[in-house]
């Protein structure tokens, strides 16, 4: 069974440009949360979707969106770049919403804003 | 902010010894999880642990959680080179599903 996969795995944009990270989940999860990673910051939770709907979002500003396609798959967006979100984002899925579900994470898009 | 404080931040021992890593968080939680991380790449979960349990197995690994305490803690028994990482507690809150890691603790086992 295919893990959870993200894509691209590492970019470079420049600042005041938009990017969109893309995110496949296990098969059959239909549970897909987003995290960014950073020295300064550690991990934080971007937000999460289920069956197309955010369900949860975390305290970033809103040049970070996302949505969720009817197949689970899910995508990120940042507009208007800045060299702070240069991260790693961490895209993450479990077989449904709520605690209980174990969490599983693909191998991260690596972006860094110049 | 984050929910959780791992303790020790860095850690190296010798092939072979235990590794012992806590984690303290400040709310009550649904769940705890344990995950790994190698030198940037993604995180691999390693245990869940209820809020009802007190302690988990599997393999190399066993997990404790004490609720009264907040804090739990993850030991790795006779521990490989290929543990090097850094292993991070996350944690659920009853009042959200979204996961609240820690701080991480960086593993070094020398060969």
């Amino acid at each position: 069974k295919a893990g959870v996969t993200q894509t691209p795995r590492y970019l470079i944009k420049t600042r005041g440009q938009q990017v969109t990270l893309s995110c496949s989940p296990i098969s059959g999860h239909r549970s897909v949360s987003w995290y960014q990673q950073t020295p300064g910051q550690g991990l934080q939770f971007l937000f999460e979707y289920f069956s197309e709907t955010q369900r949860n979002k975390g305290n970033f500003p809103g040049r970070f969106s996302g949505r969720q396609f009817s197949n689970s798959r899910s995508e990120m967006n940042v507009s208007t770049l800045e060299l702070g979100d240069s991260a790693l984002y961490l895209c993450a899925s479990s077989l449904g919403l709520g605690s209980g579900n174990t969490i599983y994470f693909g191998e991260g898009s690596w972006l860094t804003v110049v | 902010s984050q929910q959780g404080e791992e303790d020790p931040q860095a850690l190296s021992i010798q092939e072979g010894e235990n590794a012992t890593m806590n984690c303290s968080y400040k709310t009550s939680i649904n769940n705890l999880q344990w995950y790994r991380q190698n030198s940037g790449r993604g995180l691999v979960h390693l245990i869940l642990i209820r809020s009802n349990e007190r302690e988990k197995h599997s393999g190399r690994l066993r997990v404790t959680l004490d609720t009264s305490k907040k804090s739990s803690s993850l030991l790795i028994t006779a521990s490989r080179a290929a543990d090097t990482a850094s292993y991070f507690c996350a944690t659920d809150m009853e009042s959200s599903y979204k996961l609240i890691f820690g701080s991480g603790t960086r593993l070094l086992v020398r060969p």
